[in-house]
Protein backbone atom coordinates (compact mmCIF):
# COMPACT_ATOMS: atom_id res chain seq x y z
CA UNK A 1 0.00 0.00 0.00
CA UNK A 2 0.77 3.77 -0.49
CA UNK A 3 2.90 5.45 2.11
CA UNK A 4 2.22 8.95 3.13
CA UNK A 5 5.19 11.03 4.71
CA UNK A 6 2.89 14.24 6.68
CA UNK A 7 5.06 17.21 7.53
CA UNK A 8 4.70 18.86 10.40
CA UNK A 9 4.37 15.76 12.54
CA UNK A 10 3.09 18.31 15.25
CA UNK A 11 3.51 21.88 16.14
CA UNK A 12 2.06 24.65 18.36
CA UNK A 13 1.05 27.97 16.61
CA UNK A 14 0.42 31.37 17.91
CA UNK A 15 -3.67 32.35 17.10
CA UNK A 16 -3.62 34.40 14.15
CA UNK A 17 -1.35 32.90 12.18
CA UNK A 18 -1.03 30.29 9.35
CA UNK A 19 -0.01 26.70 8.83
CA UNK A 20 0.60 24.90 5.79
CA UNK A 21 0.80 20.87 6.39
CA UNK A 22 2.20 18.84 3.62
CA UNK A 23 1.51 15.48 2.03
CA UNK A 24 3.86 13.76 0.27
CA UNK A 25 3.17 10.08 -0.67
CA UNK A 26 5.49 7.41 -2.82
CA UNK A 27 3.30 6.42 -5.71
CA UNK A 28 0.81 8.11 -7.80
CA UNK A 29 -2.50 8.14 -6.45
CA UNK A 30 -5.99 10.06 -8.29
CA UNK A 31 -7.57 10.68 -5.25
CA UNK A 32 -6.10 12.43 -2.23
CA UNK A 33 -8.34 13.71 0.66
CA UNK A 34 -7.55 16.21 3.94
CA UNK A 35 -9.41 15.28 7.23
CA UNK A 36 -9.91 17.03 10.51
CA UNK A 37 -9.93 15.10 14.01
CA UNK A 38 -11.05 17.82 17.05
CA UNK A 39 -10.04 16.20 20.32
CA UNK A 40 -11.95 13.21 21.24
CA UNK A 41 -14.11 13.44 18.43
CA UNK A 42 -14.33 11.08 15.12
CA UNK A 43 -12.76 12.06 11.61
CA UNK A 44 -14.55 14.87 9.56
CA UNK A 45 -13.60 14.85 5.86
CA UNK A 46 -12.27 18.84 4.98
CA UNK A 47 -11.91 18.50 1.41
CA UNK A 48 -11.12 16.41 -1.45
CA UNK A 49 -7.46 17.75 -3.16
CA UNK A 50 -8.21 17.87 -6.72
CA UNK A 51 -4.98 17.61 -8.88
CA UNK A 52 -4.87 20.56 -11.55
CA UNK A 53 -8.24 22.28 -10.41
CA UNK A 54 -9.52 23.86 -6.75
CA UNK A 55 -10.45 21.60 -4.30
CA UNK A 56 -13.66 20.27 -3.16
CA UNK A 57 -15.05 21.44 -0.07
CA UNK A 58 -17.36 19.77 2.44
CA UNK A 59 -20.82 21.44 3.81
CA UNK A 60 -18.78 24.09 6.90
CA UNK A 61 -15.39 23.95 5.32
CA UNK A 62 -14.59 27.16 3.08
CA UNK A 63 -11.11 27.49 1.17
CA UNK A 64 -10.63 31.20 2.32
CA UNK A 65 -9.93 29.16 6.10
CA UNK A 66 -8.28 25.94 4.46
CA UNK A 67 -6.71 26.75 1.49
CA UNK A 68 -5.42 22.95 -0.05
CA UNK A 69 -2.80 22.63 -3.31
CA UNK A 70 -2.46 19.84 -5.31
CA UNK A 71 0.41 20.75 -7.48
CA UNK A 72 1.13 16.54 -8.89
CA UNK A 73 -0.56 13.26 -8.29
CA UNK A 74 2.01 12.98 -5.48
CA UNK A 75 1.63 16.03 -2.89
CA UNK A 76 -0.85 18.27 -1.50
CA UNK A 77 -0.86 20.85 1.09
CA UNK A 78 -3.24 22.09 3.40
CA UNK A 79 -3.21 25.72 5.12
CA UNK A 80 -4.76 26.55 8.42
CA UNK A 81 -5.27 30.01 8.38
CA UNK A 82 -5.54 32.89 10.86
CA UNK A 83 -5.55 30.37 13.68
CA UNK A 84 -7.63 30.17 16.68
CA UNK A 85 -8.09 27.82 19.69
CA UNK A 86 -10.81 26.18 18.24
CA UNK A 87 -8.48 24.86 14.64
CA UNK A 88 -6.50 22.64 17.29
CA UNK A 89 -7.17 19.01 15.76
CA UNK A 90 -5.55 16.62 14.30
CA UNK A 91 -5.32 17.28 10.77
CA UNK A 92 -5.12 13.87 8.36
CA UNK A 93 -4.03 13.12 5.01
CA UNK A 94 -5.59 10.51 3.23
CA UNK A 95 -5.20 9.00 -0.29
CA UNK A 96 -7.56 6.52 -2.33
CA UNK A 97 -5.87 3.27 -3.41
CA UNK A 98 -7.50 2.00 -6.62
CA UNK A 99 -7.02 -1.36 -6.50
CA UNK A 100 -8.69 -2.85 -3.51
CA UNK A 101 -10.62 0.84 -3.42
CA UNK A 102 -9.11 1.19 0.51
CA UNK A 103 -8.25 4.00 2.06
CA UNK A 104 -4.70 5.04 3.42
CA UNK A 105 -3.71 7.55 6.00
CA UNK A 106 -1.16 9.85 7.12
CA UNK A 107 -0.04 9.76 10.53
CA UNK A 108 -1.09 13.22 11.03
CA UNK A 109 -0.33 16.63 12.47
CA UNK A 110 -1.64 17.47 15.69
CA UNK A 111 -1.67 21.57 15.58
CA UNK A 112 -2.15 23.07 19.27
CA UNK A 113 -2.86 26.71 18.93
CA UNK A 114 -1.93 28.81 22.26
CA UNK B 1 -23.95 7.84 1.69
CA UNK B 2 -25.81 5.54 3.67
CA UNK B 3 -25.49 6.20 8.10
CA UNK B 4 -23.96 3.63 10.24
CA UNK B 5 -25.08 2.70 14.10
CA UNK B 6 -22.40 1.45 16.69
CA UNK B 7 -22.14 0.86 19.98
CA UNK B 8 -20.08 3.64 21.70
CA UNK B 9 -17.73 1.12 23.88
CA UNK B 10 -16.95 -2.82 23.94
CA UNK B 11 -15.13 -4.65 26.11
CA UNK B 12 -13.11 -8.35 25.13
CA UNK B 13 -10.98 -10.34 27.00
CA UNK B 14 -7.51 -10.54 25.74
CA UNK B 15 -7.49 -14.21 23.32
CA UNK B 16 -11.54 -14.37 22.98
CA UNK B 17 -13.41 -12.97 19.79
CA UNK B 18 -14.19 -9.91 19.55
CA UNK B 19 -17.76 -9.41 17.67
CA UNK B 20 -18.33 -5.99 16.71
CA UNK B 21 -22.05 -4.92 15.47
CA UNK B 22 -22.85 -2.24 12.83
CA UNK B 23 -25.92 -0.93 11.65
CA UNK B 24 -26.91 0.04 8.09
CA UNK B 25 -30.09 -0.49 7.60
CA UNK B 26 -30.25 2.26 4.70
CA UNK B 27 -27.74 0.95 2.59
CA UNK B 28 -28.36 0.66 -0.96
CA UNK B 29 -27.39 -1.63 -3.09
CA UNK B 30 -24.37 -0.44 -4.51
CA UNK B 31 -22.87 0.32 -1.35
CA UNK B 32 -20.15 -1.34 0.59
CA UNK B 33 -19.22 -2.01 4.54
CA UNK B 34 -16.12 -0.52 4.95
CA UNK B 35 -14.73 -1.56 8.46
CA UNK B 36 -11.35 0.95 9.54
CA UNK B 37 -9.70 1.48 13.44
CA UNK B 38 -7.76 3.89 14.94
CA UNK B 39 -5.36 3.02 17.69
CA UNK B 40 -4.55 6.43 19.64
CA UNK B 41 -2.49 8.87 18.09
CA UNK B 42 -2.69 6.95 14.96
CA UNK B 43 -4.09 7.49 12.01
CA UNK B 44 -7.03 5.10 10.73
CA UNK B 45 -6.20 1.46 9.01
CA UNK B 46 -8.33 -0.24 6.29
CA UNK B 47 -9.23 -3.48 7.94
CA UNK B 48 -11.66 -5.58 5.43
CA UNK B 49 -15.01 -4.27 3.15
CA UNK B 50 -17.64 -6.18 1.23
CA UNK B 51 -20.59 -5.93 -0.56
CA UNK B 52 -22.72 -9.02 0.32
CA UNK B 53 -20.78 -12.00 1.09
CA UNK B 54 -18.67 -12.60 3.71
CA UNK B 55 -15.05 -11.65 3.39
CA UNK B 56 -11.87 -12.59 5.89
CA UNK B 57 -8.86 -11.45 5.60
CA UNK B 58 -5.46 -11.93 7.74
CA UNK B 59 -6.62 -9.31 10.30
CA UNK B 60 -10.37 -10.09 10.88
CA UNK B 61 -13.70 -11.52 9.03
CA UNK B 62 -16.71 -9.72 8.05
CA UNK B 63 -20.10 -11.22 8.32
CA UNK B 64 -23.10 -9.50 5.91
CA UNK B 65 -26.56 -10.30 7.01
CA UNK B 66 -28.92 -11.45 4.04
CA UNK B 67 -30.41 -8.48 3.84
CA UNK B 68 -27.76 -6.52 4.27
CA UNK B 69 -28.79 -3.96 6.79
CA UNK B 70 -26.25 -5.07 9.33
CA UNK B 71 -22.39 -6.42 10.11
CA UNK B 72 -20.03 -7.48 12.18
CA UNK B 73 -16.67 -7.66 12.46
CA UNK B 74 -14.74 -10.51 13.92
CA UNK B 75 -11.27 -10.56 15.31
CA UNK B 76 -11.03 -14.13 16.15
CA UNK B 77 -8.27 -13.75 18.98
CA UNK B 78 -7.83 -10.39 20.33
CA UNK B 79 -4.73 -8.81 21.83
CA UNK B 80 -4.28 -6.16 23.80
CA UNK B 81 -3.04 -4.44 20.73
CA UNK B 82 -6.48 -4.54 18.83
CA UNK B 83 -7.50 -1.82 21.61
CA UNK B 84 -8.71 1.11 19.15
CA UNK B 85 -12.04 2.78 18.03
CA UNK B 86 -13.25 0.76 15.07
CA UNK B 87 -15.24 2.42 12.65
CA UNK B 88 -17.81 1.01 10.13
CA UNK B 89 -18.50 2.72 7.07
CA UNK B 90 -21.26 2.54 3.84
CA UNK B 91 -19.77 4.12 0.67
CA UNK B 92 -20.68 3.51 -2.71
CA UNK B 93 -17.02 1.85 -4.48
CA UNK B 94 -15.99 5.03 -7.60
CA UNK B 95 -13.29 7.10 -8.02
CA UNK B 96 -13.82 9.87 -5.59
CA UNK B 97 -16.66 7.95 -3.47
CA UNK B 98 -15.89 9.45 -0.05
CA UNK B 99 -15.35 7.91 2.98
CA UNK B 100 -17.56 9.83 5.86
CA UNK B 101 -16.56 8.67 9.81
CA UNK B 102 -19.09 8.23 12.41
CA UNK B 103 -18.80 7.49 16.04
CA UNK B 104 -17.05 4.14 16.19
CA UNK B 105 -16.79 1.77 18.67
CA UNK B 106 -13.96 2.20 21.38
CA UNK B 107 -12.74 -1.47 21.95
CA UNK B 108 -10.74 -2.11 25.13
CA UNK B 109 -8.95 -5.54 24.75
CA UNK B 110 -8.69 -6.56 28.86
CA UNK B 111 -6.30 -8.88 30.29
Amino acid sequence: SAVISQKPSRDICQRGTSLTIQCQVDSQVTMMFWYRQQPGQSLTLIATANQGSEATYESGFVIDKFPISRPNLTFSTLTVSNMSPEDSSIYLCSVEEELNYGYTFGSGTRLTIV
Amino acid sequence: DAKTTQPPSMDCAEGRAANLPCNHSTISGNEYVYWYRQIHSQGPQYIIHGLKNNETNEMASLIITEDRKSSTLILPHATLRDTAVYYCIVRVVWAGGKLIFGQGTELSVKP
